[in-house]
């Protein structure tokens, strides 16, 4: 079965501070990723998503994420953060085949970005 | 009313008490799914239902029981809970909900549920 690592727990930033959050991912074969993020109070919502193609994805509110096969990762970038960016981060694969199509979500990380 | 809407918001329960969480999509999607959310630790997935399959994860009590009478509804049944069951219980739904559902989850509030 496929597992999810994030390996930042808790991020602190001060704004305009660039972010990159760590994902990697156990399984081999095709996967899809995924971003989700949760704002104080409120739903899990999609921040991004990779399918296929042209692994540099964009998503909402400036975020970018990169997939590099090689090494398993998914990493989420932010060159320049604001306060409002202060949420919990999770990442999530789906893999195929032989692995669950379920998505299987990381432990995620807290960042909190100090005005 | 759209999205994913659950009820109640909270519930605090005794050890001997029955209740149950309700779900409710409205984004016409045949997947819907329960997640637990505790602090410190990934997200874990309870059940799913498509119209495909139902898959049940097998480490999860027989003090939760799941009930889905339509693709837009979803229940959560809940009998003899523990303490270390309180958490934070989410609902979310996807379009397909099929092997090769490669559509995003839309997530409900969730159910903060305390178990005394």
């Amino acid at each position: 079965a496929q597992s999810v690592s994030q390996h930042n727990h808790h991020v602190i930033l001060s704004e305009a501070a660039s972010l990159e959050l760590g994902c990697n991912y156990s399984y081999g074969g095709t996967v899809n990723l995924f971003w989700y993020v949760q704002y104080p109070g409120q739903h899990l919502q999609l921040l991004l998503k990779y399918f296929s193609g042209d692994p540099l994805v964009k998503g909402i509110k400036g975020f970018e994420a990169e997939f590099i096969k090689s090494k398993f990762s998914f990493n989420l970038r932010k060159p320049s953060v604001q306060w409002s960016d202060t949420a919990e981060y999770f990442c999530a694969v789906k893999a195929y085949p032989g692995g669950s199509y379920i998505p299987t979500f990381g432990r995620g990380t807290s960042l909190i970005v100090h005005p | 009313e759209t999205g994913v809407t659950q009820t109640p918001r909270h519930l605090v329960m005794g050890m001997t008490n029955k209740k149950s969480l309700k779900c409710e999509q409205h984004l016409g999607h045949n997947a819907m799914y329960w997640y637990k959310q505790s602090a410190k630790k990934p997200l874990e997935l309870m059940f799913v239902y498509s119209l495909e399959e139902r898959v049940e994860n097998n480490s999860v009590p027989s003090r939760f029981s799941p009930e889905c009478p339509n693709s837009s509804h979803l229940f959560l049944h809940l009998h003899t809970l523990q303490p270390e069951d309180s958490a934070l219980y989410l609902c979310a739904s996807s379009r397909g909900g099929g092997r090769f559902d490669t559509d995003t989850q839309y997530f409900g509030p969730g159910t903060r549920l305390t178990v005394l």
